[in-house]
């Protein structure tokens, strides 16, 4: 079964409004996770690299204020898109590392985020 | 020159063949080997990890890594129609770094 659970699995939202998308750790206790972007037929796209207590690290080109990223346990991670515009529709993938089995990656489910 | 190359595809296959998919990577720093399958509209679901040069094997699948060569396989046997999916290869270092290779696209036809 799923390590590593992710919701909504599909959000419509309005422009201009924020939504919110939550990563959390089932089986184990994540001190990293990552969230992705991905468009369609394209690779994995790293937005940034959330810390658990601390804060985000945004790859470059990613805007911190407009994708807020809160890792505020061990076992959860939100990204939250703020003013959301068409242009960020997207699928939304966060992954999570597990120590204790050799610093595997697990990723969530995925999100699906259209924003009319 | 990317860190890790992957032929993106596609890559198609009559029910039953034999599947190779292959990476190379540049960094011989890193230490961790993984495959990852997608499914269209879903997240990449982890398949096969090793951290050592050889074979490793699981059902119809075997990853291999050749760290000398700095490749990296892996192969499917008795491939099946639901094998149709975008096969990531990734490889990892310490604090959870990963790159990912941009996935090659495979369709296995019944």
């Amino acid at each position: 079964g799923a390590v590593v659970s992710q919701h909504p699995s599909r959000v419509i939202c309005k422009s201009g409004t924020s939504v919110k998308i939550e990563c959390r750790s089932l089986d184990f206790q994540a001190t990293t996770m990552f969230w992705y972007r991905q468009f369609p037929k394209q690779s994995l796209m790293l937005m940034a690299t959330s810390n658990e207590g601390s804060k985000a690290t945004y790859e470059q080109g990613v805007e911190k204020d407009k994708f807020l990223i809160n890792h505020a346990s061990l076992t959860l991670s939100t990204l939250t898109v703020t003013s959301a515009h068409p242009e960020d529709s997207s699928f939304y993938i966060c992954s999570a590392g597990d120590q204790g089995k050799g610093n595997t990656i697990y990723f969530g489910e995925g999100s699906w985020l259209t924003v009319v | 020159q990317k860190e890790v190359e992957q032929d993106p595809g596609p890559l198609s296959v009559p029910e039953g063949a034999i599947v190779s998919l292959n990476c190379t990577y540049s960094n011989s720093a890193f230490q961790y080997f993984m495959w990852y399958r997608q499914y269209s509209r879903k997240g990449p679901e982890l398949l096969m990890y090793t951290y050592s040069s050889g074979n490793k094997e699981d059902g119809r699948f075997t990853a291999q890594v050749d760290k000398s060569s700095k490749y990296i396989s892996l192969f499917i046997r008795d491939s099946q129609p639901s094998d149709s999916a975008t096969y990531l290869c990734a490889i990892g270092g310490g604090g959870f770094k990963t790159i990912f290779g941009a996935g090659t696209r495979l369709f296995v036809k019944a």
